[in-house]
């Protein structure tokens, strides 16, 4: 069964704290996406990767940045967190091609206070 | 640039109604189409797709026809259960060579016994 996961379910962090958020993937998929979802705003990508080493911006990087080591691990780091980042986080792998579909961990409930 | 327009929600129907969710979407050549659910604290996850024109796809009852003339992907249940309650988000990946995926801002789905 394939497998997407992330660190932690719940999180509580601080304004100002560096905040890191893992995903791993057991399915060597080459592309690995960080989004965040927030209630009439759907889905909105933060930053993906199509290899590791490679990163891409999505529609709203600022505030973020991220760490693709290895294929299976794609990491979301909020430098300096803010409550406006508060949020859930989700991260998801696909293969190459766009006829595949993306695979979703269960998501990382975010709160900074 | 490309997008997708779902219904707003919520949607709240009886046991064994029948459901319709309107997705339309905006793209340059021949994207893919998707619906994903995402259940109560959970991740998304596929429920079915279609990579080509008249294409339709279908899983656990829903269907959804790939409609390249009116640009629409409408998801479809002839009888929903309770159980079918959630939120379903409509997205396309594009033929153009990128490695986005696009999402609708979600439909939430509530069916009362």
């Amino acid at each position: 069964d394939v497998k997407v996961t992330q660190s932690s379910r719940y999180l509580v962090k601080r304004t100002g704290e560096k905040v890191f958020l893992e995903c791993v993937q057991d399915m060597d998929h080459e592309n690995m996406f960080w989004y965040r979802q927030d209630p009439g705003l759907g889905l909105r990508l933060i930053y993906f990767s199509y290899d590791v080493k490679m990163k891409e911006k999505g529609d709203i990087p600022e505030g973020y940045s991220v760490s693709r080591e290895k294929k299976e691990r794609f990491s979301l780091i909020l430098e300096s967190a803010s409550t406006n980042q508060t949020s859930m986080y989700l991260c998801a792998s696909s293969p190459t091609g766009m006829a595949y579909e993306q695979y979703f961990g269960p998501g990382t409930r975010l709160t900074v206070t | 640039g490309d997008s997708v327009t779902q219904m707003e929600g919520p949607v709240t129907l009886s046991e064994e109604a029948f459901l319709t969710i309107n997705c339309t979407y905006t793209a340059t050549g021949y994207p893919s189409l998707f619906w994903y659910v995402q259940y109560p604290g959970e991740g998304l996850q596929l429920l079915l797709k279609a990579t080509k024109a008249d294409d339709k796809g279908s899983n656990k009852g829903f269907e959804a026809t790939y409609r390249k003339e009116t640009t629409s992907f409408h998801l479809e249940k002839g009888s929903v259960q309770v159980s079918d309650s959630a939120v379903y988000f409509c997205a396309l990946s594009a033929s153009s060579g990128t490695y986005k995926y696009i999402f609708g801002t979600g439909t939430r789905l509530k069916v009362l016994a």
